[in-house]
């Protein structure tokens, strides 16, 4: 079946920084969502992007399909920001999302 | 709007109890999943529901089993408990398939002792 991996697995940040996080996939993928999954264990989708780029605030988010990866963007991190962020991708005609293990980060004050 | 809940949200049970994990969705969506998500590691789905009628087996189905009640509902059973069920399991919903993209429920922590 499909892997997914991301990068780095741990990432520490002063607030104000910015950073990238990496998802790779091993086949080509209908859909892409990314999340973020806060302290507390609440699961919340920040894109739907099967492809192109999108921008929600200091969150944006890119994916090149035919190369078989998506890229998170944070910028002027905030403590608020600190949790696990996932990637998860549909195989073509599956209706099965697999998610990557995640990128675990701690946003520092 | 209240989205995806689940019940319960905490659970020990004795290896060989059964029990039944409850989710509901408002939305209206057609797509219904179940996850469980062990420490350190991502979600990894047991069964999924893409549209009312249908269910299918995802990556780690063993032990479990499901029912799509309704549009709205969508249960996990587990008919004999084992520690290695110990896991916080989460409902997803979505309008068609992957489209759109996922709600999650609050999760429900089981522990089986």
């Amino acid at each position: 079946g499909i892997q997914v991996e991301q990068s780095p697995p741990d990432l520490i940040l002063q607030e104000g920084a910015n950073s990238t996080l990496r998802c790779n996939f091993s086949d080509s993928v209908n859909n892409l969502q990314w999340f973020h999954q806060n302290p507390w264990g609440q699961l919340i989708n920040l894109f739907y992007i099967p492809s192109g780029t999108k921008q929600n605030g200091r969150l944006s988010a890119t994916t090149v399909a035919t190369e078989r990866y998506s890229l998170l963007y944070i910028s002027s991190s905030q403590t608020t920001d600190s949790g696990v962020y996932f990637c998860a991708v549909e195989a073509s005609g599956t209706y099965k999302y697999i998610f990557g293990t995640g990128t675990r980060l701690k946003v520092l004050a | 709007n209240a989205g995806v809940t689940q019940t319960p949200k905490f659970q020990v049970l004795k290896t060989g109890q059964s029990m039944t994990l409850q989710c509901a969705q408002d939305m209206n969506h057609n797509s219904m999943y179940w996850y469980r998500q062990d420490p350190g590691m991502g979600l990894r789905l047991i069964y999924y529901s893409a549209s009312e009628g249908t269910t299918d087996k995802g990556e780690v189905p063993n032990g479990y089993n499901v029912s799509r009640l309704n549009k709205r509902e969508f249960s996990l059973r587990l008919e004999s408990a084992a520690p290695s069920q110990t896991s916080v399991y989460f409902c997803a919903s979505s309008e068609m398939g992957g489209d759109y993209g996922y709600t999650f429920g609050s999760g429900t922590r089981l522990t089986v002792v």
